[in-house]
């Protein structure tokens, strides 16, 4: 039982760059979260899904874009990464009770 | 719109002395509140939460928190710190209203010294 899964745990990208940054999660949860950390920021919410199919922006979404194609994974793609998208990454899950968190991706965009 | 605010970058206190992180919280309809633990380089680790009834909510490693709805807070508590507390701490707050966004506060650093 993994809980929520994030890959990769580490990334560097050249500005311009694509990627995308894969969440799965084996909990049987409706809603999945994205979130950026920085500095001083707290958790900043970037998408986030209610349930499979559908998908929402939260409080940053310039410049990102999601995939909730089934239950179980929810993916967030940078199309043409910015120095400012340099952050940690955090996927979570859950629905009206506490949300479980991935141990995050930290991005460097150079 | 939903909100957190948590008004202390960092709190420092005493090991085996009592601990409170701050957190007050808007909404629009009925909270769920919540607190998590951060240690470095890891995600976050849920400590406790507020849903309805008792105000004075129990969680994980010690801590509790009390709701107090005239004021819209959600105090972190320890009665006796120890220097494995030492942490980032984030308040959350779920509006019973507005759906399924989960909003954290900027987060509040603890520094227990021996």
């Amino acid at each position: 039982n993994a809980g929520v899964t994030q890959t990769p745990k580490f990334q560097v990208l050249k500005t311009g760059q694509s990627m995308t940054l894969q969440c799965a999660q084996d909990m049987n949860h409706n809603s999945m979260y994205w979130y950026r950390q920085d500095p001083g920021m707290g958790l900043r919410l970037i998408y986030y899904s209610a349930s499979e199919g559908t998908t929402d922006k939260g409080e940053v979404p310039n410049g990102y874009n999601v995939s909730r194609l089934n239950k179980r994974e929810f993916s967030l793609r940078l199309e043409s990464a910015a120095p400012s998208q340099t952050s940690v990454y955090f996927c979570a899950v859950g629905w009206n009770t506490e949300a479980f968190f991935g141990q995050g991706t930290r991005l460097t965009v150079v | 719109a939903q909100s957190v605010a948590q008004p202390e970058d960092q709190v420092n206190v005493a090991e085996g002395n009592p601990l409170t992180v701050k957190c007050t919280y808007s909404v629009s309809g009925n909270p769920y509140l919540f607190w998590y633990v951060q240690y470095p380089n890891r995600g976050l680790q849920f400590l406790l939460k507020y849903i309805t009834g008792d105000n004075l909510v129990k969680g994980s490693y010690g801590f509790e928190a009390e709701f107090n709805k005239s004021q819209t807070s959600f105090h972190l508590k320890k009665p006796s710190a120890l220097v494995s507390d030492s942490a980032l701490y984030f308040c959350a707050v779920r509006d019973w209203g507005s759906g399924d966004k989960l909003t954290f506060g900027t987060g509040t650093r603890l520094a227990v010294r021996p």
